[in-house]
């Protein structure tokens, strides 16, 4: 089945810097991947996501790349800001899927220190 | 628009007891998926129905769990003989049919149950 990596596991940035959070994913059939943001106590939320017809997509200060041939993608944001700290997951949906099961990464906290 | 709807917010059973997680899912939504999230850790697929059908239940533990979303009213994940490694948050979401192959989910806040 579908197995998705994600790294780093904690990034902590200045604010105004850029973050990047990666992810690589197994099975080739898989055709969209959203990001999700998890606030302390909170349900995720999404913030961006791609399809696989795709190569990358922004949204003001987020933008998603994704290689298909190297089954990553990764998530930018840049002139990060203290309220972007939380829990950042990646997800992709599996090609045999019967209809929006996502399988996530494991998370990457982001901390943004003023 | 209501979102996706989850009670009880926090519940605590004792080993052995049962435990039941309501979802009720945002407005003209007919799949609902439940996650499970351990402390620090993300989030594990478990099951996904339809109304009165469940689709996929590879996550499913073989025992003790079960989930339903009957005709009417909410879903329902139903922990039986609880343990202590049951302590997690469960998190149920929702897609709308006509976008079910999408892979959008929406999430609720979560029931966090602790097992004394």
């Amino acid at each position: 089945g579908e197995n998705v990596e994600q790294h780093p596991s904690t990034l902590s940035v200045q604010e105004g810097d850029s973050a990047v959070i990666k992810c690589t994913y197994s099975d080739s059939a898989s055709n969209y991947f959203p990001w999700y943001k998890q606030e302390l106590g909170k349900g995720p939320q999404l913030i961006i996501d791609i399809r696989s017809n795709v190569g990358e997509k922004k949204d003001q200060r987020i933008a998603v790349t994704l290689n298909k041939t190297a089954k990553h993608f990764s998530l930018h944001i840049t002139e990060t800001q203290p309220e972007d700290s939380a829990v950042y997951f990646c997800a992709a949906s599996p090609g045999y899927n019967q209809g929006g099961k996502l399988i996530f990464g494991q998370g990457t906290e982001l901390s943004v220190k003023p | 628009n209501a979102g996706v709807m989850q009670n009880p917010r926090h519940l605590v059973r004792r080993r052995g007891q049962e435990a039941r997680l309501r979802c009720s899912p945002m407005k003209g939504h007919s799949h609902v998926y439940w996650y499970r999230q351990l402390p620090e850790e993300g989030l594990k697929f478990m099951v996904y129905l339809q109304k009165e059908n469940i689709i996929d239940e590879s996550g499913m533990p073989k025992e003790r769990f079960s989930a339903e979303f009957p005709k009417e009213g909410p879903s329902i994940l139903r922990i039986q003989q609880v343990v202590r490694g049951d302590s997690a948050a469960y998190f149920c979401a929702s897609s709308p049919l006509a976008r079910k192959n999408t892979g959008e989910l929406f999430f609720g806040e979560g029931s966090r149950l602790t097992v004394l």
